[in-house]
């Protein structure tokens, strides 16, 4: 069975703390891909990052970085510096490389960041 | 930059009547999809189309779902008799099917449908 575990409903932060969010998957699939995506309060779905289940090097982006871990079946997010702009649900989600790609969700993490 | 759209924003509709969803996905796109999200809870996938037929769909989505491509633009999302439990955000995504960026789905603001 396929799943993705977002154990955190809600975290608060006040700007400038550094944040992380914690997503753990599970598949039988060699191959897969995983995504975050940001829902911020107007409500529509924000692509962050995609990661291959082969390439497990971090990145970073600015002030988001994540960190792949498949010994773990990890995939953290990690938000540096946080801001206001930042308030926002965070989505995890696990997709594999089968012919129809269809993304399997996290429940997600809201964030908020206090000024 | 290109993106995917979708109309109405808000559909209200009563119980028991039809209601189309419209999607434009992004125009070099070939591979396109549906997704729910009940209010406050986690997105769901409900169908996934290519090559003008439907891929795979999940178990929300019964005999009462259909979905279309029409022309060359358009993606359509058809509840024959709608519930109040299909009140919903619906989104519609795209993907390129190849390429480096071939899994990355890009998500359209959504639908939200009111049923009364």
């Amino acid at each position: 069975a396929q799943k993705v575990t977002q154990a955190q409903t809600e975290i608060s932060v006040v700007e400038k703390e550094d944040v992380t969010l914690d997503c753990v998957y599970e598949t039988r699939d060699t191959t897969y891909y995983l995504f975050w995506y940001k829902q911020p309060p107007s409500g529509e779905l924000v692509f962050l990052i995609r990661r291959n289940s082969f390439d497990e090097q971090n990145e970073i982006s600015g002030r988001y970085s994540w960190n792949f871990q498949k010994s773990t079946s990890s995939f953290n997010f990690t938000i540096t510096a946080s801001q206001v702009v930042d308030s926002a649900v965070y989505f995890c989600a696990l997709g594999t490389s089968y012919n129809t790609d269809k993304l399997i969700f996290g429940t997600g993490t809201r964030l908020q960041v206090f000024p | 930059e290109p993106e995917v759209t979708q109309t109405p924003s808000h559909q209200v509709t009563q119980m028991g009547q039809e209601v189309i969803l419209r999607c434009v996905p992004i125009s070099n796109h070939l591979y396109f999809y549906w997704y729910r999200q009940i209010l406050g809870q986690k997105v769901e996938f409900l169908v996934s189309f290519y090559n003008n037929e439907i891929s795979e769909k999940s178990e929300i989505f019964d005999d009462q779902f259909s979905v279309e491509r029409p022309d060359g633009s358009n993606f359509t999302l058809k509840i024959r008799s709608t519930k109040l439990e299909d009140s919903a955000m619906y989104f519609c995504a795209s993907s390129p099917g190849q390429g480096s960026g071939a899994y990355e789905q890009y998500f359209g603001p959504g639908t939200r449908l009111t049923v009364t």
